[in-house]
């Protein structure tokens, strides 16, 4: 069955640090997602991304945070300054269809990002 | 925005018992509910989802119900097993696009043997 995948698995930057999380979604899925869950908490959305381009944002995705489809197959997060508060897992997800064709969203296995 | 509560944050049952776990969401737009489950370590997982247009799903031993009035849906599981142990999360989203899930805070849940 095709998965989700990310890379690292665990990122350990220092504070002020750019960082790049690199997600391979299932190859005929047509939306990406990024989460993050800090330790303990709830999962967050950030951002959802189809046809090239950013379909909604929540407030946490400020502009610290941007993402790409560089290629055909990775779609990537970047954190331009990271602050110690961006630690958290990141998971990116994906979907076929958005929700209201029926697309389940597929999670990533996540990076856990550690900031010092 | 949507705000989700769920509630317990942890469970513990007795292998065969029936877990509960019960959610409530606060914008009346919303109208697709996953849960998904999420062992230590892994990824999230649906496992089960409802759409507004209807009050309950079943799927073997898991079934989800939704009362619109109410802004509640909750999570059943009959006859738990050990490897039912794991995090539980409820979730929301709405049109136009349903693509931001807006998640509750997890329930743990723990089936003893």
């Amino acid at each position: 069955e095709p998965e989700v995948t990310q890379t690292p698995s665990h990122q350990v930057t220092q504070m002020g640090q750019e960082v790049i999380l690199r997600c391979v979604p299932i190859s005929n899925h047509l939306y990406f997602y990024w989460y993050r869950q800090i330790l303990g908490q709830k999962v967050e959305f950030l951002v959802s991304f189809y046809n090239n381009e950013i379909s909604e944002k929540s407030e946490i995705f400020d502009d610290q945070f941007s993402v790409e489809r560089p290629d055909g197959s990775n779609f990537t997060l970047k954190i331009r300054s990271t602050k110690l508060e961006d630690s958290a897992m990141y998971f990116c997800a994906s979907s076929e269809a958005d929700q209201l064709q029926g697309g389940e969203q597929y999670f990533g296995p996540g990076t856990r990002l550690t900031v010092t | 925005g949507e705000n989700v509560e769920q509630h317990p944050s942890t469970l513990s049952v007795q292998e065969g018992d029936s877990a509960v776990i019960k959610c409530t969401y606060s914008d009346s737009a919303s109208n697709y509910f996953p849960w998904y489950k999420q062992e230590l370590g892994k990824r999230p997982q649906l496992i089960i989802d409802i759409r507004s247009n209807v009050g309950e799903k079943k799927d073997q031993r898991i079934a989800v119900t939704l009362n619109k009035t109410a802004k509640h849906f909750s999570l059943h599981i009959t006859e738990t097993q050990p490897e039912d142990s794991a995090v539980y999360f409820c979730a929301a989203s709405k049109p136009p696009g349903y693509s931001t899930l807006t998640f509750g805070k997890g329930t743990m849940l723990l089936v003893s043997p």
